[in-house]
């Protein structure tokens, strides 16, 4: 298994820029999660999903931000219009059962 | 207050030291409990689950003191390798399958 995979490894963007992350969640598991990491706050549950329907999206920062899963091999997490308090590194993970996650590799994201 | 609070650190030893982590978690509802490992630009990943008996996996330890809200991770003859961010992790019972993270301690093996 390939693991679960994102893309893009890198952004840089510019303000007010559209961006759209990607990730395809390892086959069969049926919990997805987007995840933000910067230095101060660490790691956030921005939104999860159980079989593809979003359950809990509280951490979701604002309007700007908004996450689709359009089937259990894909997810995207976008970002409009995007802001520099937006630069993070941003990680999808997927479970079967709710428990011992693994990530994908992040996406490095560099507002400016 | 944070959901998992862990020291930050770093901790900074040397190589065959003993090292203890320690984090508490403030829902009493938390049911399932884990250490996740982060090198650094790197993604988290599942070092150990902690059960209440506790539990061991080689050099590593993990203890559980529910009563306490406590949970404890301990690193015996620590190698250059050990260096990372260790996570400290629950699952909350009525939450479904989110894990909150705590924000990591942070630990440097020096030779």
């Amino acid at each position: 298994d390939a693991g679960v995979i994102q893309s893009p490894r890198h952004e840089v963007t510019e303000m007010g820029q559209e961006v759209t992350l990607r990730c395809k969640p390892i086959s069969g598991h049926d919990y997805l999660f987007w995840y933000r990491q910067t230095m101060m706050r660490g790691l956030e549950l921005l939104i999860y999903f159980n079989n593809n329907v979003p359950i809990d999206d509280s951490g979701m920062p604002e309007d700007r931000f908004s996450a689709k899963m359009p089937n259990a091999s894909f997810s995207t997490l976008k970002i409009q219009p995007s802001e520099p308090r937006d630069s993070a590194v941003y990680f999808c993970a997927s479970s079967s059962t709710g428990y011992g996650y693994t990530f994908g590799s992040g996406t490095r994201l560099t507002v400016v | 207050r944070k959901e998992v609070e862990q020291d930050p650190g770093p901790f900074n030893v040397p190589e065959g030291a003993t090292v203890a982590f320690n984090c508490t978690y403030s829902n009493s509802a938390s049911q399932s409990f884990f250490w996740y490992r982060q090198d650094c630009r790197k993604e988290p990943k599942l070092l150990m689950s902690v059960y209440s008996s506790g539990n061991e996996d080689g050099r590593f330890t993990a203890q559980l003191n529910r009563a306490s809200q406590y949970i404890s991770l301990l690193i015996r003859d620590s190698k250059l390798s050990d260096s990372a961010t260790y996570l400290c992790v629950v699952n909350v019972y009525n939450q479904g399958g989110k894990l909150i993270f705590g924000q990591g301690t942070e630990l440097s093996v020096k030779p």
